[in-house]
């Protein structure tokens, strides 16, 4: 089983819904991330936590939100989605050693958001 | 803000021949980490470079970072079809003191190995 799951893994929605992505994790880490993935963009920091009530806002929060409901599961709401947002969702975690030393992310498989 | 810059997009080899990636930072990095994605897969840790010019190898894998720590590379020797993937450089957001986890990724160099 994956440390790090992502639910769901594919999903298709509509302008204007509301959509969340969730990410729980076995490791035991403490910090977890929200990235965002696009072709020729690399990957983007949406928001992160250090812990369940640390919520910081990342490059592109704008049309996101977070909810960081137990140390092991963070979730990244759309409000209201838009096509823009259509991409790969990755999120990642690491632990307070790693993080402040070789900065090692540990990334979820992936969640592939399609708005029409 | 901070920019990553990731040469070249895409790389097209052949088996057995050598393939490098560049990246440079529009600012100084405290440290640049590597990650390679596989096809359909997530970015998996490969390496953390710290120090002004250093130099690491894993097996055919040699990453440098540069003397002024704004560029820093990774070099292949003899790709082999498992080598396919995405390669990203990535630097920490600000200054980095609280969390190298906070990421500016470089766009990724696409490499495909044909056999």
């Amino acid at each position: 089983d994956a440390d790090v799951t992502q639910t769901p893994r594919n999903r298709i929605t509509k302008t204007g819904k509301r959509i969340m992505l969730e990410c729980s994790q076995t490791k035991g880490h403490d910090r977890m991330y929200w990235y965002r993935q696009d072709p020729g963009l690399g990957l983007r920091l949406i928001y992160y936590s250090f812990d369940v009530k640390d919520i910081n806002k990342g490059e592109i929060s704008d049309g996101y939100s977070v909810s960081r409901q137990a140390q092991a599961k963070f979730s990244l709401s759309l409000e209201s989605a838009i096509p823009n947002q259509t991409a790969l969702y990755f999120c990642a975690t690491s632990d307070f050693w790693a993080d402040r030393h070789t900065g090692e992310l540990f990334f979820g498989e992936g969640s592939r958001l399609t708005v029409l | 803000g901070q920019q990553v810059m990731q040469i070249p997009q895409y790389q097209h080899v052949q088996e057995g021949e050598d393939f490098t990636t560049y990246c440079n930072s529009s600012t100084t990095l405290s440290n640049i980490q590597w990650y390679k994605q596989r096809p359909g897969g997530h970015p998996v840790f490969l390496i953390q470079l710290v120090k002004s010019g250093e130099v690491k190898k894993q097996k055919r894998l040699t990453f440098q970072f540069g003397e002024a720590k704004k560029n820093s590379s990774l070099h292949i020797t003899a790709t082999q079809t498992t080598d396919v993937g995405t390669y990203f450089c990535a630097g920490p957001q600000g200054a980095g003191g609280t969390s190298y986890g906070k990421l500016t990724f470089g766009q990724g160099t696409i490499l495909t190995v044909h056999p």
